[in-house]
Order: C-alpha cells, then sequence, then structure tokens
C-alpha cells in the first residue's frame, strides 16, 4: 500500500526541549513538504524539499530544521528556539514538477 | 505573500441541501486543487483543475476554474453527513513554487 505515514499521531513534550516528527514516503515521490496548521488557520509551509541532499526555507521556518538524506525520509525537528511550537503538523509529497500535493495523517504537537 | 481568500468561512447546512464555496485570489492562478480535511486528518485532494473555464466532476462534487483565473468555485451536490470537514483551495504561486493555502470551509451537515 503506497502512502506517506507520520508518526507518532502525538507528541508530548516538556518546553525547552527539542523534538523530531517523523514523516516517511513510498510514493517514489521526489518532493516533501512540512505544514504546520493552528485552529482556523490554513497551512503554512515550513520548509520544502525538491530532492535529495536539498531543501528550502518555507514562510514560516524560524524554530525548525529538517534534513533530507534519503528520499523516503524528511524529518522535521521542532527547536527549543520555536516560540509557540504547539500545533498540528503535516507532511505532504509530491512528484517532481507537479502540483498535486499529498499529505500525511499529520502528528499533533503538544508542547507542556 | 500571495493570498488566497475563502467563502463562506463556515456553514450548517441540512442533509440533501446543496454547497457551494469559493476561492478567491488578487492575482492569476495556473492550477487550482480542491482538498478535504476531515477532524483530525491530513487533507485529501478532491479535484484538480488546469484550464480556465474547466469544469471537473468527482461524484457529488463540482469545481471550476474560474474564466479571469483569480477565482475557482466548489460545489456539493445533495449534501450527506459524512461531507463535514473543511474545504481548502490551494494553487502555486507561478512556476515550481509550492502551494499557497486558503483557510478553508468548514462545513457541517445537520441531518
Amino acid at each position: 500500500d503506497g502512502g506517506i505515514t507520520q508518526s507518532p499521531k502525538y507528541l508530548f513534550r516538556k518546553e525547552g526541549q527539542n523534538v523530531t516528527l517523523s514523516c516517511e514516503q513510498n510514493l517514489n515521490h521526489d518532493a516533501m513538504y512540512w505544514y504546520r496548521q493552528d485552529p482556523g488557520q490554513g497551512l503554512r509551509l515550513i520548509y520544502y524539499s525538491q530532492i535529495v541532499n536539498d531543501f528550502q526555507k518555507g514562510d514560516i521556518a524560524e524554530g525548525y530544521s529538517v534534513s533530507r538524506e534519503k528520499k523516503e525520509s524528511f524529518p522535521l525537528t521542532v527547536t527549543s528556539a520555536q516560540k509557540n511550537p504547539t500545533a498540528f503538523y503535516l507532511c505532504a509529497s509530491s512528484i517532481a514538477g507537479a502540483h498535486e500535493q499529498f499529505f500525511g495523517p499529520g502528528t499533533r504537537l503538544t508542547v507542556l | 505573500g500571495q493570498q488566497l481568500n475563502q467563502s463562506p468561512q463556515s456553514m450548517f447546512i441540512q442533509e440533501g441541501e446543496d454547497v457551494s464555496m469559493n476561492c478567491t485570489s488578487s492575482s492569476i492562478f495556473n492550477t487550482w486543487l480542491w482538498y478535504k480535511q476531515e477532524p483530525g486528518e491530513g487533507p485529501v485532494l478532491l479535484i484538480a483543475l488546469y484550464k480556465a473555464g474547466e469544469l471537473t466532476s468527482n461524484g457529488r462534487l463540482t469545481a471550476q476554474f474560474g474564466i479571469t483565473r483569480k477565482d475557482s468555485f466548489l460545489n456539493i451536490s445533495a449534501s450527506i453527513p459524512s461531507d463535514v470537514g473543511i474545504y481548502f483551495c490551494a494553487g502555486p504561486n507561478s512556476g515550481n513554487t509550492p502551494l499557497v493555502f486558503g483557510k478553508g470551509t468548514r462545513l457541517s451537515v445537520i441531518a
């Protein structure tokens, strides 16, 4: 079954701790994306990667970091520098050059 | 940055009613995408539009690419309870740039 997986579904962390969210896809897509969603808001782009070992900042990259060492994986680290990290995080992927993005089920991060 | 404005922000309808929502931009888009997000889940792609004036259906859903290329419309006919969710429009600014998303229309269906 092809798709995008994000784990865990729910994540709790103490303030000041870094936390890494997992995103894996077996769709053979070249491009991957991370979005943040807050209640009543649309999706805001954090980082994206169009090819392995390369990535670009989105609109709200401050306080976040990513890596793209493998085509299938695009982990997102929420650092302690992120002022308001509690949110729903969505990962997506797409074929290179295509606009249609396909989303994972999301990870809800709560920082206590 | 580029913004997409969706209206209405929310709507409550009776089961069986038809629904219309729209998405507008101040600049031209070459592609319009419509997604549905159910509570606690990731968005699912419903319809993609690629040409001005294009009308595309997916079951009870019909979407149109506006002639001016600055708007798009989504209609749902004979709504059912499982239509509940948030409907987002999205499109690329230009070329290979990532998508920009509207803030969504939240649909509630009263049985």
